[in-house]
C-alpha cells in the first residue's frame, strides 16, 4: 500500500528553527508538496520537490531525497503565526496525490 | 475576488437526508477535486472531474456522487447521509486536466455534522 509518515505534533520556540520529516512508500513518485493549514482554514501551498536537494523560499525550505523516499521542511526564525498543520503530500505514479496526516506544529513564545 | 467558494459553511444534517455541498472557482481551472479530512487522518479523495463532462471516483466514493455539468461548478451530493460522513470537505481545483504535478487550490471548507 501507499504510505506518507509524519510525526503528529511537534513543538518549538519562537524565533528558533524547527525541522518536520516525511517519509513515504508510493507506488512511484511524480512529486512532493508541502502545505501549511491553520486550524478551521484551507491548505495552502507552500513548495513543490520533484528533484533532489534543498529548495529554500524566505523562512522556508523543503528538502528531497528521493532515492530515501524522504523530504523535511525546515521552518527558521519561528512566529506565532507559523503555529498551523504542515501537510505532506506525494503524487504518485497515476498522478494521484496522496496525503500524510499532517504535523501540527506549536509555537511557544 | 478569483478562488473557490463553498456553501455552506457548516451544516447539521439528519441521517438519510439528502445534501449537496456546492462548489465554484473563477479561475477557469480544469481539474476539480473533492476531499473529505477527518482527525488523524490525511486528506482523503472522494470524486474528481479532470474536465467539465467527465468524473472519476478517488479512494473513498461510497455513498457520494458527483456531476461537472460546466468549467465552474463541481456539486457533491449525499444521496441519504449516515453518521460517518460527519467531516470537513473540502473542494479543490487545479489547471491542467489531471495527469499533471499543478498546485492543488483550496476552498475554504464545509463543516458536516450527521445527527
Amino acid at each position: 500500500g501507499q504510505n506518507i509518515d509524519q510525526p503528529t505534533e511537534m513543538t518549538a520556540t519562537e524565533g528558533a528553527i524547527v525541522q518536520i520529516n516525511c517519509t513515504y512508500q508510493t507506488s512511484g513518485f511524480n512529486g512532493l508538496f508541502w502545505y501549511q493549514q491553520h486550524a478551521g482554514e484551507a491548505p495552502t501551498f507552500l513548495s513543490y520537490n520533484v528533484l533532489d536537494g534543498l529548495e529554500e523560499k524566505g523562512r522556508f525550505s523543503s528538502f528531497l531525497s528521493r532515492s530515501k523516499g524522504y523530504s523535511y521542511l525546515l521552518l527558521k526564525e519561528l512566529q506565532m503565526k507559523d503555529s498551523a498543520s504542515y501537510l505532506c503530500a506525494v503524487i504518485d505514479s497515476n498522478y494521484q496525490l496522496i496525503w500524510g496526516a499532517g504535523t501540527k506544529l506549536i509555537i511557544k513564545p | 475576488i478569483a478562488g473557490i467558494t463553498q456553501a455552506p459553511t457548516s451544516q447539521i444534517l439528519a441521517a438519510g437526508r439528502r445534501m449537496t455541498l456546492r462548489c465554484t472557482q473563477d479561475m477557469r481551472h480544469n481539474a476539480m477535486y473533492w476531499y473529505r479530512q477527518d482527525l488523524g487522518l490525511g486528506l482523503r479523495l472522494i470524486h474528481y472531474s479532470n474536465t467539465a463532462g467527465t468524473t472519476g471516483k478517488g479512494e473513498v466514493p461510497d455513498g457520494y456522487s458527483v456531476s461537472r455539468a460546466n468549467t465552474d461548478d463541481f456539486p457533491l451530493t449525499l444521496a441519504s447521509a449516515v453518521p460517518s460522513q460527519t467531516s470537513v470537505y473540502f473542494c479543490a481545483s487545479s489547471p491542467s486536466s489531471g495527469g499533471s504535478t499543478d498546485t492543488q487550490y483550496f476552498g475554504p471548507g464545509t463543516r458536516l455534522t450527521v445527527l
